[in-house]
């Protein structure tokens, strides 16, 4: 069975320094695995996927995400945070090709002071 | 144009009321899906659905319905509403055998 753990539920970051999300998975087979976001008042947005392409993943708004399988790991990234970066961000992972396999973790809010 | 629009965005009823949300999406995906996400922010998949299957999953109460008039359609019926049904509910859309869903904005649910 697949999961997905996120670990910090709350992340603060000041405005211009890393931010770095944490995500760790189980599967038992090789994973697609998924980072979205979600700003107040809305619904879930992809930020980007990993498809065994290529381990860094490079997705929109500067984030970027790498996948370790050692680590079984899919951490959430980006240089320089923004303001208009705060939000709920979800990593999800899925062990097959169709809508319906996905497993979404917790959730981690992240917010980003002045 | 939206791509996935849901009404109402709120709902407030009582227990033991019956109530629908619907779904419309224009992105010509054949699949769409039913998500709950509850107060802690967890996101659980109620109900997948396309022209040809119905997949639900188990743990959702029988009060429960999806009703799909046509594949740009998938409604929510919730009978003899719950405090516990008390959330978000998401509708979602994504092409038949693709696992890239794109969502709607949810529509709040609070029972009384």
């Amino acid at each position: 069975a697949q999961s997905v753990t996120q670990l910090g539920s709350h992340v603060s970051v000041s405005e211009g320094a890393l931010v770095l999300l944490r995500c760790n998975y189980s599967s038992s087979v090789p994973p697609y695995l998924f980072w979205y976001v979600q700003y107040p008042n809305q619904g879930l947005q992809l930020l980007l996927k990993y498809t065994s392409a290529a381990t860094l993943v490079k997705g929109i708004n500067g984030f970027e995400a790498e996948f370790k399988k050692s680590e079984t790991s899919f951490h959430l990234t980006k240089p320089s945070a923004h303001m208009s970066d705060a939000a709920e961000y979800f990593c999800a992972v899925s062990e097959g090709n169709a809508g319906n396999m996905l497993t979404f973790g917790g959730g981690t809010r992240l917010m980003v002071k002045p | 144009d939206t791509a996935v629009s849901q009404t109402p965005k709120y709902l407030v009823t009582q227990m033991g009321n019956d109530k629908s949300i619907k779904c419309e999406q224009n992105l010509g995906h054949d699949t769409m899906y039913w998500y709950k996400q509850d107060s802690k922010k967890f996101l659980k998949i109620m109900f997948s659905y396309n022209n040809k299957e119905l997949i639900i999953n188990e743990t959702v109460p029988n009060r429960f319905s999806p009703k799909s008039p046509d594949k740009a359609h998938l409604n929510l019926h919730i009978n003899s509403l719950e405090l516990g049904d008390s959330a978000v509910y998401f509708c979602a859309s994504s092409p038949t055998g693709a696992n890239v869903l794109t969502f709607g904005a949810g529509s709040r649910l609070t029972v009384l």
